[in-house]
């Protein structure tokens, strides 16, 4: 079935550096692809998303794009801040229910000033 | 604008216990859904329902069950609670028009709940 792998956390790194986490997925279509950011004590919130091949998904300085040929959509971020730690969730929407996701298990980010 | 709001937020029960987590949102959303939390294993979906008399299982129903009498509210009962049951639970909702396939979720703050 539908899946989503993501790197294993915790992930710890300095402020300034530069983010990678990479997102794999296992789709029988073509999913709509999520990246949701839940911060301590609260709900998740999107991030960012990409509909279709080549889509590049962005927000506060986040960036993914949808890799059809490698089924990746992997997270990056130029230049860290504290602000950022939180726990970052790839996730897919498959078409057979509308608004069900598939979520990976979460990567937590620390970022150390 | 408050979104999805979930209570309570915290709770204790022992094993044999029944309560009711409650979840309502505002945003006239269609769809809404219930999700657990546990540590290693990502967000699971337990029940979800796209629009009022309309209800459909997840990935882990066993334990729990849902109604959906009206829009803003979806319920998630707990039956019988077991201590397999300590999670925190996160009620969402989207959209549903012509692009609710792509539409996100609105998550609420969740409900951390222990069974002893």
């Amino acid at each position: 079935g539908d899946s989503v792998t993501q790197m294993e956390g915790p992930v710890t790194l300095s402020e300034e550096a530069f983010l990678t986490i990479n997102c794999t997925y296992t789709a029988t279509g073509y999913p709509s692809l999520f990246w949701y950011v839940q911060y301590p004590g609260e709900g998740l919130q999107l991030l960012l998303k990409a509909t279709k091949a080549d889509d590049k998904g962005s927000n506060k300085g986040f960036e993914a794009t949808y890799r059809k040929e490698t089924t990746s959509f992997h997270l990056e971020k130029g230049s860290v801040q504290v602000s950022d730690s939180a726990v970052y969730f790839c996730a897919l929407n498959y078409g057979g229910s509308q608004g069900n996701l598939i979520f990976g298990k979460g990567t937590k980010l620390s970022v150390k000033p | 604008n408050a979104g999805v709001t979930q209570t309570p937020k915290f709770q204790v029960l022992k094993t044999g216990q029944s309560m009711t987590l409650q979840c309502a949102q505002d945003m006239n959303h269609e769809y809404m859904s219930w999700y657990r939390q546990d540590p290693g294993m990502g967000l699971r979906l337990i029940h979800y329902s796209v629009g009022a008399g309309i209800t459909d299982q997840g990935e882990v129903p066993n334990g729990y069950n849902v109604s959906r009498s009206t829009t803003e509210d979806f319920p998630l009962r707990l039956l019988s609670a077991a201590p397999s049951q300590t999670s925190v639970y996160f009620c969402a909702s989207s959209y549903s028009g012509g692009s609710s396939y792509n539409s996100p979720l609105h998550f609420g703050n969740g409900t951390r709940l222990t069974v002893t």
